[in-house]
């Protein structure tokens, strides 16, 4: 099983500060990757996939790079909005989809 | 637009079963896959199965082979979930979601959810 593990678990930063999230898988994945955002009672959204598009109506102050192990999804400068859980997602084969646990990017 | 609409907030006493609906309008719903991610209270997100409706067969994470079950009924484009001999760890937020396929050789990004459906376990 592929592992995907995220860091920071939690990042505390300010309003118009730049964000950035990091994803390593246990093996690679080539650029077969995903991040979400989810925020408290709601579904997890889509903003990234394939490691950088970004999703259809997703702000461009979201971006994605990485492959193979190594992913970062970076937030340009943070809007109130943006404060929230972020988790990136992979699957490898049809019968494994896994997850990270999460960054929770709150106000510092 | 594609919309999936789930089935309401159950609660079950442990040992029973509970099926949650999810259905889809505004896309083909045929050749998608649609998994069932769950998430326990305060925690991560979980990816238990999915289903192609068009191939029928489902595709079960290993840890929940022997207690869920998916099905689809084509005719109204709804994918329903089983979870059987729940205990109170089954207690959690169950979505649905619609997986595209990218760059790869698997659908595997969801583009679209369901609003989720509390399920709660208690005796």
């Amino acid at each position: 099983e592929i592992v995907l593990t995220q860091s920071p678990a939690t990042l505390s930063l300010s309003p118009g500060e730049r964000a950035t999230l990091s994803c390593r898988a246990s093996q690679s994945i080539s650029s077969s990757l995903a991040w979400y955002q989810q925020k408290p009672g709601q579904a997890p959204r889509l903003l990234i996939y394939d490691a950088s598009n970004r999703a259809t109506g997703i702000p461009a102050r979201f971006s994605g790079s990485g492959s193979g192990t190594d992913f970062t999804l970076t937030i340009s400068s943070l809007e109130p909005e943006d404060f929230a859980v972020y988790y990136c997602q992979q699957r490898s084969n049809w019968l494994e989809i896994t997850f990270g646990p999460g960054t929770k990017v709150d106000i510092k | 637009q594609v919309q999936l609409v789930q089935s309401g907030a159950e609660v079950k006493k442990p040992g029973s079963s509970v099926k949650v609906s999810c259905r889809a309008s505004g896309g083909t719903f045929s050749r998608n896959p649609i998994s069932w991610v769950r998430q326990a209270p305060g925690q991560g997100l979980e990816w238990m199965g999915e289903i192609i409706p068009i191939f029928v067969t489902p595709n079960y994470a290993q840890k929940f082979q022997d207690r869920v079950t998916i099905t689809t009924d084509e005719s109204t484009s709804t994918a329903y979930m089983e979870v059987s001999s729940l205990r109170s760890e089954d207690t959690a937020v169950y979505y649905c979601a619609r997986a595209v396929y990218g760059s790869g050789s698997f659908p595997y990004y969801f583009d679209y959810w369901g609003q989720g459906t509390l399920v709660t376990v208690s005796s």
